[in-house]
Order: structure tokens, then C-alpha cells, then sequence
């Protein structure tokens, strides 16, 4: 299948800081990235979807201003967590979806802590 | 409604037993993809299975077999003869009705640990 590269995998920001994740595919062009997060031992949240060049669209109840994501080109989108406080401490993953693909392949995770 | 249930939290069964995991879906659509994806201690999501909804085939690779039934609504795994590589937190998914923006719906997934 398809390769879609997160980066880091881990980071360890302090409190007031912004952390900021990378999420490429690596052999197609994304028209779509998702970028979920998931709390221990819970399912998948979805927190925005966006589209190359377009604003994304965010999920009720996740702050646009607190999550930044862009996706400037159809291989990279990236998540910017603004002012991190602890509780922004999570498992961040993204997906990317080709232009009429029938299944969007993730990246590995990004794994936040905010100390 | 557009959801997946998955009922069981949590499962433990020995080594070499076989085990279902339960997946059932809504949706209006009559054009849909039912997914299951792995989740090992790791945290990457390895992807395992796509069906979209005019396959009813039964499907089997290996040890994993899939089940699903439009009638009732469901898409069930099971694994066969487990191995304690297969615990994992295993996640049934939906993406409601395939266009360019529709999201994959998860449900809560099942913790599956294989007793050696």
C-alpha cells in the first residue's frame, strides 16, 4: 500500500510552546489528509479534514486557532499546536487519501507530550 | 445516523483459540466502505481489510477471516488459531459514502489480548 511518513513520532514541548507535525505521503498525491487524535485507550477523534490548498474544515469543538493545519501541496500537510498546555498531551495521527481513492492510508502517530 | 458499534471493549482468550470481534454499522447511503484496522501497542494503524457494500463476499487471508452481511448490517472478524502477536486494539471503520471529502467514521474499538 501507499506510504504516508508523520514526523516526529515523539516530542516532548513545554507548556506555552507550539509543536509542530509533519504528515507526507510519500509515493501519491494527497488530495485529502485527516488528522485525527486519539486519548489512551480510546477510539479516534476526528479533528479537521482539509483539502490541498483550501482552508480545512474543522470538527465541532476543536479550536482552529489552537490546531493550525495546512496543506500547502498534495504531499505534505502539516498540524501546528499552538501554545500547548498539558492537556493537549494526546496521540496525533494523520491519513492521506489519493483523488478517488477508495482508502486513506495513515502515517505512524505522533506521540505529544506537554510537560 | 452514520456510526459503528463495536460492543466488546475487551477481550481476552488463550493462545491458539479462536476469536470474533463484533462490528455493526449505520448509514443512509447505499454506497459505502466498511474497513478493519489493527492498532498494536506502537500506535501505527496497519491496515487490514476494505469492503465496499456491493461485495458481500466472505473474505479470508491467512488466519483472518471477514463476514459481512448487509441484512444485519454487520462486518465480523475473526481470527483463527490467535498468536499473542495478534493482541492489538482492533478498530472498525466506515467511510459512509465515498467522496472526495467523507471522513472515516471508527468505532471505539476492541482490546484483544491473547493469553500465552
Amino acid at each position: 500500500g501507499a506510504v504516508v511518513s508523520q514526523h516526529p513520532s515523539r516530542v516532548i514541548c513545554k507548556s506555552g510552546t507550539s509543536v509542530k507535525i509533519e504528515c507526507r505521503s510519500l509515493d501519491f498525491q494527497a488530495t485529502t489528509m485527516f488528522w485525527y487524535r486519539q486519548f489512551p485507550k480510546q477510539s479516534l477523534m476526528l479533528m479537521a479534514t482539509s483539502n490541498e490548498g483550501s482552508k480545512a474544515t474543522y470538527e465541532q469543538g476543536v479550536e482552529k486557532d489552537k490546531f493550525l493545519i495546512n496543506h500547502a501541496s498534495l504531499t505534505l500537510s502539516t498540524l501546528t499546536v499552538t501554545s500547548a498546555h498539558p492537556e493537549d498531551s494526546s496521540f496525533y495521527i494523520c491519513s492521506a487519501r489519493a483523488d478517488g481513492g477508495t482508502e486513506a492510508f495513515f502515517g505512524q502517530g505522533t506521540r505529544l507530550t506537554v510537560v | 445516523a452514520q456510526k459503528v458499534t463495536q460492543a466488546q471493549t475487551e477481550i481476552s482468550v488463550v493462545e491458539k483459540e479462536d476469536v470474533t470481534l463484533d462490528c455493526v454499522y449505520e448509514t443512509r447511503d447505499t454506497t459505502y466502505y466498511l474497513f478493519w484496522y489493527k492498532q498494536p501497542p506502537s500506535g501505527e494503524l496497519v491496515f487490514l481489510i476494505r469492503r465496499n457494500s456491493f461485495d458481500e463476499q466472505n473474505e479470508i487471508s491467512g488466519r483472518y477471516s471477514w463476514n459481512f452481511q448487509k441484512s444485519t448490517s454487520s462486518f465480523n472478524f475473526t481470527i483463527t488459531a490467535s498468536q499473542v502477536v495478534d493482541s492489538a486494539v482492533y478498530f472498525c471503520a466506515l467511510i459512509p459514502n465515498m467522496n472526495r471529502d467523507d471522513k472515516i467514521i471508527f468505532g471505539k474499538g476492541t482490546r484483544l489480548h491473547i493469553l500465552p
